[in-house]
């Protein structure tokens, strides 16, 4: 069970979209339709911000979306703003009930 | 609203069995909906699924740590403990507790606030 893989770091301006890729397997997020994103400020925990893909929990703005193909989901925030910087994270899960995170990507807006 | 608060020793000794618990309030680990976990995050090092335990006391765990470690829940159903057994500074993390639910959203959609824990003598 590898890491998924993201991008180190990205970085927009404000009002401008980024994209952040998470590379997996067909073992993992090509195999399987439960790909959640999380976005971490520092010293906080991680929070919610897509699962199922695609899907937002409530709460969570409109510019956050998600998407697959293939072994690689992508989220895309669009009209950064300046709130938008932390680390996000991808998860997948990978078969017979366990979990696999990327590694992280930092999100700086300029 | 669920909450999940994670609690035990900061600091363990290489070789030591590394105990944590992470407490449930506003609800319980009786509900077949939901998995919860531990994960952990080494220091300027991303997300590391440890394991989970569901509500009848099944157990999953993550290959690379497999031999090391046990998830049990609590006789109350309000608290579960991970145990990670001859750890090492490689170790060393803060580790969370999340709720994963597996009916509505299919994440880890509540997690506590997170817990350091030091190996070192």
């Amino acid at each position: 069970q590898s890491a998924l893989t993201q991008p180190r770091s990205v970085s927009g301006s404000p009002g401008q979209s980024v994209t952040i890729s998470c590379t997996g397997t067909s073992s993992d997020v090509g195999g399987h339709y439960y790909v959640s994103w999380y976005q971490q400020h520092p010293g906080k925990a991680p929070k919610l911000m897509i699962y199922d893909v695609s899907e937002r929990p409530s709460g969570v703005p409109d510019r956050f979306s998600g998407s697959k193909s293939g072994s690689t989901a992508s989220l895309t925030i669009s009209g950064l703003q300046a709130e938008d910087e932390a680390d996000y994270y991808c998860c997948s899960y990978a078969g017979s009930y366990t979990w696999v995170f990327g590694g992280g990507t930092k999100l700086t807006v300029l | 609203q669920l909450q999940l608060q994670e609690s035990g020793p900061g600091l363990v000794k290489p070789s030591e069995t590394l105990s944590l618990t992470c407490a449930v309030s506003g609800g319980s680990i009786s509900s077949r909906d939901y998995y919860w976990g531990w994960i952990r995050q080494a220091p300027g090092k991303g997300l590391e699924w440890i394991g989970s335990v569901d509500y009848s006391g099944s157990t999953y765990y993550n290959p690379s740590l497999k031999s090391r470690v046990t998830i049990s829940v609590g006789t109350s159903k309000k608290q579960f403990s991970l145990k990670l057994s001859s750890v090492t500074a490689a170790d060393t993390a803060v580790y969370y507790c999340a709720r994963y639910s597996d009916t509505s959203e299919d994440a880890f959609d509540i997690w506590g606030q997170g817990t350091m824990v030091t190996v070192s003598s």
